[in-house]
């Protein structure tokens, strides 16, 4: 059974800091890992997709690597902002459709 | 195993058509979500639902519109096809809420494959 942890369950921090947050899944047998951000009481919005045949995926501030042999994937923020106070989920998309989700980190940037 | 089923699977309908795409789940989940993605490309939420008469935009704006009138069902409806609507329209619930600190599984639809021409 997949399962998916996301380390660590809170950060706080001060604007202009470089962040790593870590997801880590059980079954390496998956189709690809994506990374979503949740604002409080809202729905998710996507940030970056990486399928099981690539290492990692860039867009603007954001880079995400993968290892699947390892069971690993890290979301890097450089130069943290305010406005990127969220809860961040990574998941995983295995086998009978099925899309499975980490227990998130809770993001907050401080001025 | 899950039991979420769409219908239909394949449509090909012409420019300012109504359609609605229908899904339904026997899990009891209150949770439901529909997402569009296009081939090889992520996942958008385009909308979500706590529960009936509940109903939430997700991150990628769409023309659509949804309703939740019954736990089990949670229909996706385009006033007027237009091209732009060609993608593939995935439903799914959970159990949990997303976000809640707690592992949580989404279960997927087989998808809708639409083509607006």
């Amino acid at each position: 059974k997949q399962e998916v942890t996301q380390i660590p369950a809170a950060l706080s921090v001060p604007e202009g800091e470089n962040l790593v947050l870590n997801c880590s899944f059980t079954d390496s047998a998956i189709y690809n890992l994506q990374w979503f951000r949740q604002d409080p009481g809202k729905g998710l919005t996507s940030l970056l997709l990486i399928q099981s045949s690539q290492r990692e995926q860039t867009s603007g501030r954001l880079n995400a690597s993968l290892d699947k042999s390892s069971g690993r994937s890290t979301l890097y923020i450089a130069a943290s902002q305010p406005g990127d106070s969220a809860t961040y989920l990574c998941a995983v998309v295995g086998s009978r459709s099925k899309l499975i989700f980490g227990t998130g980190t809770r993001l907050q940037v401080f001025p | 195993e899950a039991d979420i089923y769409q219908t239909p699977r394949y449509l090909v309908i012409g420019t300012g058509k109504k359609i609605t795409l229908e899904c339904s789940q026997t899990m009891g989940h209150d949770k439901m979500y529909w997402y569009q993605q296009d081939p090889g490309m992520e996942l958008h939420l385009i909308h979500y639902s706590y529960g009936v008469n509940s109903t939430e935009k997700g991150d990628l704006s769409s023309e659509s519109t949804v309703s939740r009138i019954r736990t089990e069902h949670f229909p996706l409806t385009l006033e007027s096809a237009r091209p732009s609507h060609t993608s593939q329209y995935l439903c799914a619930s959970s159990e949990y809420l997303t976000g809640s600190g707690r592992t949580d599984t989404q279960y997927f639809g087989p998808g809708t494959r639409l083509t607006v021409l």
